[in-house]
């Protein structure tokens, strides 16, 4: 069963609009979230994260939510950009045993930004 | 500096035949991650390396698939025989301590798309 789940596949924003991607999650034990942006044919890169201790991260247009009561965040895009369309992942990592960098994904959400 | 670079960057093969993926982290990178992505499903991690050590291979498939990484610098990931199932792109990603994964620090190559017909 998916830990981390991105329900909804795509998303389409208009440029200069906020973009609102979500991300929900099962394990009460995960201490650490972060987001990935992917392009085609790349590998993903480090977009922002956030400590389970903290309930918002802010990054020049990217903020990252969490609300830990109802397992879910969210990383908000504003104002969106043309050159922001990609595949955008969650991740969670644990932080019972095992490696720090056994993050584990979403499916990911394609994001468009229409000029 | 370079990147974390994977070769190749696309393999066909047949089903029962080998494949052997190849990563090279970043240099000074101790710590090297193999992760796979089958289509439209979650990025799913398989194994990590610290140096030439397994630190965590949790999540290895199964026994077909043989990850090394002699003299930890570059690493190899074996996959004897293919299977349909294994079809997918696997990425490797490195970072440069323990501690770094928790802050985002884990730098992804481009992937090596695997099709098993």
């Amino acid at each position: 069963d998916q830990q981390v789940k991105q329900n909804s596949p795509s998303l389409s924003v208009q440029e200069g609009r906020i973009s609102i991607l979500n991300c929900d999650y099962t394990n009460s034990m995960f201490d650490y979230f972060l987001w990935y942006k992917k392009y085609p044919a790349e590998g993903p890169t480090f977009l922002i994260s956030i400590s389970s201790i903290k309930d918002k991260n802010e990054d020049g247009r990217f903020t990252v939510f969490l609300n830990k009561s109802a397992k879910h965040l969210s990383l908000h895009i504003v104002p969106s950009q043309p050159g922001d369309s990609a595949v955008y992942f969650c991740a969670a990592s644990p932080n019972y045993g095992g490696s720090q960098g056994n993050l584990i994904f979403g499916k990911g959400t394609k994001l468009s930004v229409k000029p | 500096e370079a990147g974390v670079t994977q070769f190749p960057s696309h393999s066909v093969i047949e089903k029962g035949q080998t494949v052997t993926l190849r990563c090279d982290p970043i240099s000074g990178h101790d710590n090297l991650y193999w992760y796979r992505r089958v289509m439209g499903k979650e990025i799913k991690f398989l194994l990590h390396f610290v140096k030439e050590s397994k630190q965590d291979e949790s999540g290895m498939p199964n026994n077909r698939f043989l990850a090394e990484r002699t003299g930890g610098t570059y690493s190899t990931l074996k996959v004897q025989p293919a299977e349909l199932e294994d079809s997918g792109v696997y990425f490797c990603a490195s970072s440069q301590d323990m501690g770094t994964p928790l802050t985002g620090e884990l730098f992804f190559g481009e992937g090596s798309r695997l099709t098993v017909l």
